[in-house]
């Protein structure tokens, strides 16, 4: 498998649930990012990993927890979330934390909080 | 902090017609990305530009950034359906910098 790959797709999940996001990137990459991206705004970035240390976090609230096990996986756990939450989760990588480096994105989860 | 808008938020184009997409920066870009992206999916890496002046193409889209770095432009000749989706751009705020700002999107609709 090439690239990078976001599982689940979907995501329904009640406010008092607990959940994960998992994010894979077969590209040797050494940065890996979280985005987030809501209806009719633009995309935000939630989460920088370089090397598996994290190296920014946009003032994103506490019951969003990343995780960087190694420089392929990137896992997003979920607590107790909002309904203003629900969006679409992009996971990115690149070669490394640059501008000049082009950013890979998966394909999304869309999560959905009831 | 850096903000882009897009232009049009969508248009929707007869296949075969030329459209253009602006993006416009509040602030000097030093770096400027184009993404394509599918409804609810990734996004599509299409070209970046550094220079002022530079231009680059891929197939039938152009993208172009003026001289002064606060505008880019992405021009798509023959449009075709199969450039449907949503355009979006980002640019890199400082030199070296990884967090990119992204505008809102420009949502493209081909008819056959």
């Amino acid at each position: 498998e090439t690239g990078v790959t976001q599982t689940p797709r979907h995501l329904v999940m009640g406010m008092t649930n607990k959940k994960s996001l998992k994010c894979e990137q077969h590209l040797g990459h050494n940065a890996m990012y979280w985005y987030k991206q809501s209806a009719k705004k633009p995309l935000e970035l939630m989460f920088v990993y370089n090397f598996k240390e994290q190296t920014e976090n946009n003032s994103v609230p506490s019951r969003f927890s990343p995780e960087c096990p190694n420089s392929s996986h990137l896992f997003l756990h979920l607590h107790t979330l909002q309904p203003e939450d629900s969006a679409l989760y992009l996971c990115a990588s690149s070669q490394r934390t640059s501008g000049w480096d082009e950013q890979y994105f998966g394909p999304g989860t869309r999560l959905t909080v009831t | 902090s850096q903000e882009l808008e897009q232009s049009p938020q969508s248009l929707i184009v007869q296949e075969g017609k030329n459209l253009t997409i602006n993006c416009t920066s509040s602030k000097t870009l030093y770096g400027l990305y184009w993404y394509k992206q599918k409804y609810g999916e990734g996004l599509i890496f299409l070209m970046m530009l550094q220079k002022g002046g530079e231009e680059k193409s891929h197939e039938k889209i152009t993208a172009k950034l003026d001289e002064k770095k606060q505008q880019s432009s992405l021009h798509i000749t023959a449009s075709q359906p199969s450039h449907a989706g949503i355009y979006l751009c980002g640019a890199v705020p400082i030199a070296g910098s990884y967090q990119l700002t992204f505008g809102k999107g420009t949502k493209l609709s081909v008819i056959p």
